[in-house]
């Protein structure tokens, strides 16, 4: 079977810098995608890892070990906005089907 | 453009009712997708379809049925919708190693 952990929780204050683990158990593996998604809304994409080694897009990184299965989303600079549920998923393929983590939410404050 | 959308937005049905839950996208992609979001999880595949013509089950896929009408339209169908199907359907749509989400369903089941 297919399995993804990551934290239920995470707390953080405004200006400080957060790191959301996710360690996957799969049968085949094509990568690693994080999304983002506020209460409410639609997922939306923030980065892909398909090799190992750090992905950087702004204030966000994302990393990949596969020798590990095991990778992390790294927010710096957090901002009141970064508040919301941010999801690992692994997958690819021909079909790129995603199984997606169950989620950590996400509170910046003040 | 108006990517990938979905109706209803929301909608109530009563034990043993059908209904049909659209999506479309202008995006020009081969491979969509219909997942649901129960509260506190993360997105579970119901079914994909890689290319026009073609359709296959994802994880949970008791209770559904799709067509893929062409290459823009995605349908979910409930024949016989029951109180477990109570959930938020996103339709989703593939480029670049990236999906791309819909705006969702609400459906409550009584």
């Amino acid at each position: 079977g297919q399995s993804l952990e990551q934290p239920s929780e995470v707390t953080a204050v405004e200006g400080a810098i957060v790191q959301i683990n996710c360690t996957y158990q799969t049968s085949g593996f094509y990568g690693l995608s994080w999304y983002q998604q506020h209460d409410g809304g639609a997922p939306t994409f923030l980065s892909y890892n398909g090799l190992d080694g750090l992905e950087e897009t702004g204030r966000f990184s994302s990393f990949l070990s596969r020798s590990d299965s095991y990778g992390y989303l790294l927010l710096q600079e957090l901002q009141m906005k970064d508040s919301a549920s941010y999801f690992c998923a692994v997958g690819g393929g021909a079909t790129n089907k995603l199984i997606f983590g169950t989620g950590t939410l996400l509170a910046v404050q003040p | 453009n108006a990517g990938v959308t979905q109706t209803p937005k929301f909608q109530v049905l009563k034990t043993g009712q059908s209904m049909t839950l659209q999506c479309a996208q202008d995006m020009n992609h081969n491979s969509m997708y219909w997942y649901r979001q129960d509260p506190g999880m993360g997105l579970r595949l119901i079914y994909y379809s890689a290319s026009e013509g073609t359709t296959d089950k994802g994880e949970v896929p008791n209770g559904y049925n799709v067509s893929r009408l062409n290459k823009r339209e995605f349908s979910l169908r409930l024949e016989s919708a029951a109180p477990s199907q109570t959930s938020v359907y996103f339709c989703a749509t593939l480029g670049e190693e990236t999906q791309y989400f819909g705006p969702g369903t609400r459906l409550l089941v009584l």
